[in-house]
């Protein structure tokens, strides 16, 4: 069975860092690509940030290019998002997501982790 | 970056009656890569439908999806209680994807 589980979240002040992780199991993680997408309290879903699987390309929206970083650690079936000077306006809950093929296939995201919140206030 | 734009904001149904949801983006869709989820209350999405049309592994056939280039439907006939929930649009592509912002299918 796929399971994606999300950790670290919580609260960080106004300018805070914070990192995010996103453990795998059920699937040889080596062959897909990771997303993550974040959903702000009672808002819609938003797509941040992916990288594929060897972690030679790496993509991000544009709300969130240049303050967020995306890594992955395919010995440790896990990936990461370090997210730096954060503001209020990143409180979401953040979802790892896999793709439903593998490599380069494109493909939508059939499996999803249950998300962890992070929440940026003073 | 293609802005998708979901109509109606929220559609009020009764269990049985079909519902049709609407995603309309900003420029043509690659390769028609649109996809459709379904969201519950403090739930992760549930992947529908790929590729404008193909239902996901488990989808019962009450639901459809249909369209190309700017334009996409999703249909549910004989809505069950359990279809009443958020569904949103997805296009992807190997360099990133954008979500539409949403449909709320609420008993009525």
């Amino acid at each position: 069975e796929v399971q994606l589980v999300e950790s670290g979240g919580g609260l960080v002040q106004p300018g805070g860092s914070l990192r995010l992780s996103c453990g795998a199991s059920g699937f040889i993680f080596s062959y897909y690509s990771m997303n993550w997408v974040r959903q702000a309290p009672g808002k819609g879903l938003e797509w941040i940030s992916s990288i594929n699987s060897k972690s030679s390309a790496i993509y991000y929206a544009d709300s969130v290019r240049g303050r967020l970083t995306i890594s992955r650690d395919n010995a440790q079936n896990s990936h990461f998002l370090q997210m730096h000077n954060l503001r209020d306006e990143d409180t979401a809950v953040y979802y790892c997501a896999r793709p439903s093929l593998t490599f380069g296939g494109v493909s939508p995201f059939d499996s999803w982790g249950p998300g962890t919140l992070v929440t940026v206030s003073s | 970056e293609i802005v998708l734009t979901q109509s109606p904001g929220t559609l009020s149904l009764s269990p049985g009656e079909t519902a049709t949801l609407s995603c309309r983006a900003s420029q043509s869709v690659g390769s028609n890569y649109l996809a459709w989820y379904q969201q519950k209350p403090g739930q992760a999405p549930r992947l529908l439908i790929s590729i404008a049309s193909t239902r996901a592994t488990g989808i019962p056939d009450r639901f459809s999806g249909s369209g190309s280039g700017t334009d996409f439907t999703l249909t549910i006939n004989r809505l069950e209680p359990e279809d009443f929930a958020m569904y949103y649009c997805q296009q992807y592509s190997s360099s990133g994807s954008t979500f539409g912002q949403g449909t709320k299918l609420e008993i009525k």
